[in-house]
């Protein structure tokens, strides 16, 4: 079984350009979320969209968006990028059924923004 | 506000020695979950503790969830140079949705 697959690897952006991040999640799966993780904050919670719904979402700003489309597949959107959104941003898809449901990570895509 | 609290951060230790990682919580939590993760890749799920009191084993790794649902430990024995990683605990409180929160992680070095 293939696994979450996010495209691409590496990003760099420059400052105030929007960028679109592309998830795969593990087929059968339904529910992709979205991770901000940096060396200071850890990994943090993005939006997590269950059947083309966005069930959760965290506390970022609107500049933060995110979809999922109707085979699973998951694209989240930065606009008006700034210096601090230079992050690894990690996707990970689970069955969704419940809480417990263990979450399978990609690689991540690595976002410079300068 | 972080929900979960790592500690320790950083952690160094030669092959052989046992160690201890802590995530606390003045929340409850549903379950707890303890992943590992290694340069350039994702976080991989290693257990999930759901009941209190629970005390899971994976090999040389032991998982214990606190009586109370607030906080849990990884213990591992001799640990190995394949141990190396950065160690994260993560759950769902028990008044919300389906969020996982992650700790910031501990970063475990094993030197041989």
């Amino acid at each position: 079984k293939a696994g979450v697959t996010q495209t691409p690897r590496y990003l760099i952006k420059t400052r105030g350009q929007q960028v679109t991040l592309s998830c795969s999640p593990i087929s059968g799966h339904r529910s992709v979320s979205w991770y901000q993780q940096t060396p200071g904050q850890g990994l943090q919670f993005l939006f997590e969209y269950f059947s083309e719904t966005q069930r959760n979402k965290g506390n970022f700003p609107g500049r933060f968006s995110g979809r999922q489309f109707s085979n699973s597949r998951s694209e989240m959107n930065v606009s008006t990028l700034e210096l601090g959104d230079s992050a690894l941003y990690l996707c990970a898809s689970s069955q969704g059924s419940s809480y417990n449901s263990p979450l399978h990570f990609g690689n991540g895509t690595r976002l410079t923004v300068t | 506000t972080q929900l979960l609290e790592q500690s320790p951060q950083f952690l160094s230790i030669q092959e052989g020695e046992n160690l201890t990682v802590y995530c606390n919580s003045s929340s409850v939590f549903s379950s707890l979950q303890w992943y590992r993760q290694e340069p350039g890749e994702g976080p991989v799920l290693l257990v999930t503790v759901v009941t209190g009191g629970e005390v899971k084993k994976l090999k040389r790794l032991t998982f214990q969830f606190g009586d109370a649902r607030k906080d849990s430990s990884l213990h591992i024995t001799a640990a190995q140079t394949g141990d190396t990683g950065l160690y994260l605990c993560a759950g769902v409180p028990s008044n919300s949705g389906y969020a996982l929160n992650f700790g910031k992680g501990t970063s475990l070095l094993v030197t041989p």
